[in-house]
């Protein structure tokens, strides 16, 4: 079945390691994206990719790293500059349709909580 | 700067009556608008959708409406169920010519309950 893939849905990690969270997508989706939700929040953009070998960051980027070398792939690498690294992340990936907007469809999401 | 504002954090209503969830925007280059579902501990689902060419879309029982003079549209749900209860987040989008999608803009965020 086509869709997105996150995995793992639940990680733990200690203060000052960094994690990589994984998404792959088979929907044949250019544009990946990252948000990350926060308790009683919305979803704020972390880094998004129009095309492979391409990003670009988010709203909130700093303390992130990713990397797009194959279109079903965009992890997310969490550093330890990242502030306040817990949080539910979502991964998404979206298709620019003939009338030139698009929908985004999201994976399960993976809950990272530093110790 | 918030692009992307609802302004009610929660919502509860009656089984069967009508839920109303309302959205603010102030970027005025927003073209396209959605509405996500989103259950605890799961991704957003896609809902409903509008282009900025319309005031109105419909699908079953979810309507939105979009005002563009006062930058604001609104999701109605009826009659509301059980199951609708979850969390719910409009999203707008700026069309790129050259880009293969849309990034989102969400909102904060409106909680429902549906009352049995």
């Amino acid at each position: 079945d086509g869709g997105i893939t996150q995995s793992p849905k639940y990680l733990f990690r200690k203060e000052g390691q960094n994690v990589t969270l994984s998404c792959e997508q088979n929907l044949n989706h250019d544009a990946m994206y990252w948000y990350r939700q926060d308790p009683g929040q919305g979803l704020r953009l972390i880094y998004y990719s129009q095309i492979v070998n391409d990003f670009q960051k988010g709203d909130i980027a700093e303390g992130y790293s990713v990397s797009r070398e194959k279109k079903e792939s965009f992890p997310l690498t969490v550093t330890s500059a990242q502030k306040n690294p817990t949080a539910f992340y979502l991964c998404a990936s979206s298709i620019r349709g003939r009338t030139g907007v698009t929908e985004a469809f999201f994976g399960q999401g993976t809950r990272l909580t530093v110790v | 700067d918030q692009q992307v504002k609802q302004n009610s954090p929660s919502l509860s209503v009656q089984e069967g009556r009508i839920s109303i969830l309302n959205c603010d925007y102030t970027n005025s280059m927003f073209d396209y608008f959605l509405w996500y579902k989103k259950y605890p501990a799961e991704g957003p689902t896609f809902l409903i959708s509008i282009s900025s060419i319309k005031d109105k879309n419909e699908d079953g029982r979810f309507t939105v409406f979009l005002n563009k003079s006062a930058k604001h549209l609104s999701l109605h749900i009826v009659p509301s169920q059980p199951g609708d209860s979850a969390v719910y987040f409009c999203a707008a989008s700026a069309r790129e010519i050259k880009a293969a999608g849309n990034k989102l803009t969400f909102g904060g965020g409106t909680r429902v309950l549906v009352k049995p």
